[in-house]
């Protein structure tokens, strides 16, 4: 089993450029969730989606979009990146909400210069 | 909104010796997961505490939830270098969809 795949591991944009962040899992999980990671700031919520068909804004989600392309992939947009975007990405996924555990994807390094 | 807050935020340890991590929420958790993120890894499942005064152990680890189920600690006995990483708490949102990681604790090993 893969469990939670992302795509590119590491991606150096300039000012303005977009791009897409893609999650995809194999563990018939319902929910998935968008996750970034900045020093001394723990995890902090973008997106997350319930189910397939639904999305709903997290903590931060400005400068974000998200979709939830079917049940198994779960993308993040950057329409126009900023140097305060420049973090750790992490996907992750679970089976329902509530009380279940997250397995987490390996994460994207994004500098944006 | 809720917030939780993990003390301290950096922990030295010398090898063999024992420390304790804190987590507190601003409200009442209906149950509270604790992650482990090795150095450029990935944050990973330790354990998820439910019930008030609930006290877990895995080998070197105990996890305990607070009574009032605001707050939570780790503790890790006679620390190994395998130790190394930094361990967050979690906890739901009213909604129940949406987890709250704390600030998370690097622990960093003397050999």
């Amino acid at each position: 089993n893969a469990g939670v795949t992302q795509t590119p591991k590491f991606q150096v944009l300039k000012t303005g450029q977009s791009m897409t962040l893609q999650c995809a899992q194999d563990m018939n999980h319902n929910s998935m969730y968008w996750y970034r990671q900045d020093p001394g700031m723990g995890l902090r919520l973008i997106y997350y989606s319930a189910s397939e068909g639904t999305t709903d804004k997290g903590e931060v989600p400005n400068g974000y979009n998200v979709s939830r392309l079917n049940k198994r992939e779960f993308s993040l947009r950057l329409e126009s990146a900023a140097p305060s975007q420049t973090s750790v990405y992490f996907c992750a996924s679970r089976i329902q909400g509530g009380g279940e555990k997250l397995f987490f994807g390996s994460g994207t390094q994004l500098s944006v210069l | 909104g809720q917030q939780v807050m993990q003390i301290p935020q950096y922990q030295h340890v010398q090898e063999g010796e024992d420390f304790t991590t804190y987590c507190n929420s601003s409200t009442t958790l209906s149950n509270i997961q604790w992650y482990k993120q090795r150095p450029g890894g990935h944050p990973v499942f330790l354990i998820q505490l439910v019930k008030s005064g609930e006290v877990k152990k895995q080998k070197r680890l105990t996890f305990q939830f607070g009574e009032a189920k605001k707050n939570s600690s780790l503790h890790i006995t006679a620390t190994q270098t395998t130790d190394v990483g930094t361990y967050f708490c979690a906890g739901p949102r009213a909604a129940g969809n949406k987890l709250t990681f704390g600030g998370g604790t690097r622990v960093l090993v003397k050999p």
